[in-house]
């Protein structure tokens, strides 16, 4: 239980293009997702709070508009990188959390890896 | 604010030894949970273990054991006999209990990079 995916696994894209990265939880429903972006070597920076049917909560200092998340149904956020330049480049973690479940568990999927040319 | 410290930034040990990895916390709730993730190379976050604050006893899971100490602020994880296959990244996590939005988020260590030598 409580598998969570990520698609794609990995995307290259040119300087200037919009790249959409799904979240879905397979075996239940998540209304509220997270999303991470971690640089090599270093841990997990939490992005925003995505939450289904409202807007997400973005953390400080992370652009809003180049960063577009929608989380339109209790399985599925997704995260577009809007006009991708080379400092985009990262790791791309998505999670979800079993809503009831106390203690804030948070599944991961597998991670998007970006790279932008 | 929530804080989390590994101070093992990377350990490297030969198989079959024992290894623990260090996990230090500060927050000022007296209701909150850690956890232990697992991050291989393929880079997918495993779940390990969550631990609430009104639960000190110690547990382990086959080779894997888990320390609690309320009184240090520390949650370390010990592998037993290592094995290659636990070549990873350990992060330690704290749950934050301010909810916004609805949700607890996470705050993460900085990680610890482990590599069981054969």
């Amino acid at each position: 239980g409580a598998v969570v995916s990520q698609h794609p696994s990995w995307v290259i894209c040119k300087s200037g293009t919009s790249v959409k990265i799904e979240c879905r939880s397979l075996d239940f429903q998540a209304t509220t997702m997270f999303w991470y972006r971690q640089f090599p070597k270093q841990s997990l920076m939490l992005m925003a709070t995505s939450n289904e049917g409202s807007k997400a909560t973005y953390e400080q200092g992370v652009e809003k508009d180049k960063f577009l998340i929608n989380h339109a149904s209790l399985t599925l956020s997704t995260l577009t990188v809007t006009s991708a330049h080379p400092e985009d480049s990262s790791f791309y973690i998505c999670s979800a959390r079993i809503p009831g479940s106390g203690g804030g568990t948070q599944y991961f999927g597998p991670g998007t890896r970006l790279t932008v040319l | 604010a929530q804080k989390v410290t590994q101070a093992q930034t990377e350990i490297s040990v030969v198989e079959k030894e024992d290894v623990t990895l260090d996990c230090v916390y500060e927050t000022r709730d007296t209701t909150y949970y850690l956890f232990w993730y697992k991050q291989p190379p393929s880079g997918e976050l495993v779940f390990l273990i969550r631990r609430n604050s009104f639960d000190e006893q110690n547990e382990i899971s086959g080779r894997y054991s888990w320390n609690f100490q309320k009184s240090t602020s520390s949650f370390n994880f010990t592998i037993t006999a290592s094995q290659v296959v636990d070549s990873a990244v350990y992060f330690c996590a704290l749950s934050d209990l301010v909810v916004a939005g609805g949700a607890q988020k996470l705050v993460f260590g900085q990680g610890t990079r482990l590599t069981i030598n054969p």
